[in-house]
């Protein structure tokens, strides 16, 4: 069982919807956890960082964080096509990040 | 400001052959990782430094590769004797403090032949 787990995917949504993107993750010390979109061929992109439990959002972006689950998600709103791409869940602990293999997202027009 | 840097951006080598990889990370970020991806797959973590330190190099494959960070700044990932199953995206990142959110440079995508 790897350390830090997403549903690979793909997840299609149609413009204009909300996009829910789940991760789960094994080690209960994780102090910090992250999103990051990575489009084809190119490298990882920082969307979201959290740290509490709790929802937090940024723009169309919501992360929320249940530690008590072990539990970290995306919300996507307004949905837009160029939000196609992979999203990684990161988790951090002692300094260290452990992703998982990511979940594909398209949006279609 | 100017994010991070590797070079090169693309390496092929010949089985056996030993390649240094760079990384320039973000000016004042303490902290630097290596990663490796494989297709497919998100990034796997090779190691990482604080400042010159290298605090954890529990991810390098094999004793064919290491690991550098003289003077805090600029690090080099070195392979040595290359393998085929070493073909991969070589990712370097950055973080202001350990446990901070990282910046990844473009990447290094290395073919063994």
């Amino acid at each position: 069982q790897k350390e830090v787990e997403q549903n690979s995917g793909p997840l299609s949504v149609p413009e204009g919807a909300i996009a829910s993107l789940n991760c789960t993750y094994s080690d209960r010390g994780s102090q910090s956890f992250f999103w990051y979109r990575q489009y084809s061929g190119k490298s990882p992109e920082l969307i979201m960082f959290i740290y509490s439990n709790g929802d937090k959002e940024d723009g169309r972006f919501t992360a929320q964080l249940n530690k008590a689950s072990q539990y970290v998600s995306l919300l996507i709103r307004d949905s837009q096509p160029s939000d196609s791409a992979t999203y990684l869940c990161a988790v951090n602990s002692a300094g260290k990040s452990t992703f998982g293999d990511g979940t594909t997202l398209t949006v279609k027009p | 400001g100017a994010g991070v840097s590797q070079s090169p951006r693309y390496k092929v080598a010949k089985r056996g052959q030993d390649v240094a990889l760079r990384c320039d990370p973000i000016s004042g970020h303490v902290s630097l990782f290596w990663y490796q991806q494989a297709l497919g797959q998100g990034p796997e973590f090779l190691t990482y430094f604080q400042n010159e330190a290298q605090l954890d190099k529990s991810g390098l494959p094999s004793d064919r590769f290491f690991a550098e960070r003289p003077e805090g700044s600029v690090s080099t990932l070195k392979i040595q004797r290359t393998q085929q199953e070493d073909s991969a995206v070589y990712l370097c990142a950055s973080s202001l403090k350990t446990g901070y959110e990282q910046y990844f440079g473009p990447g290094t995508r290395l073919t063994v032949t």
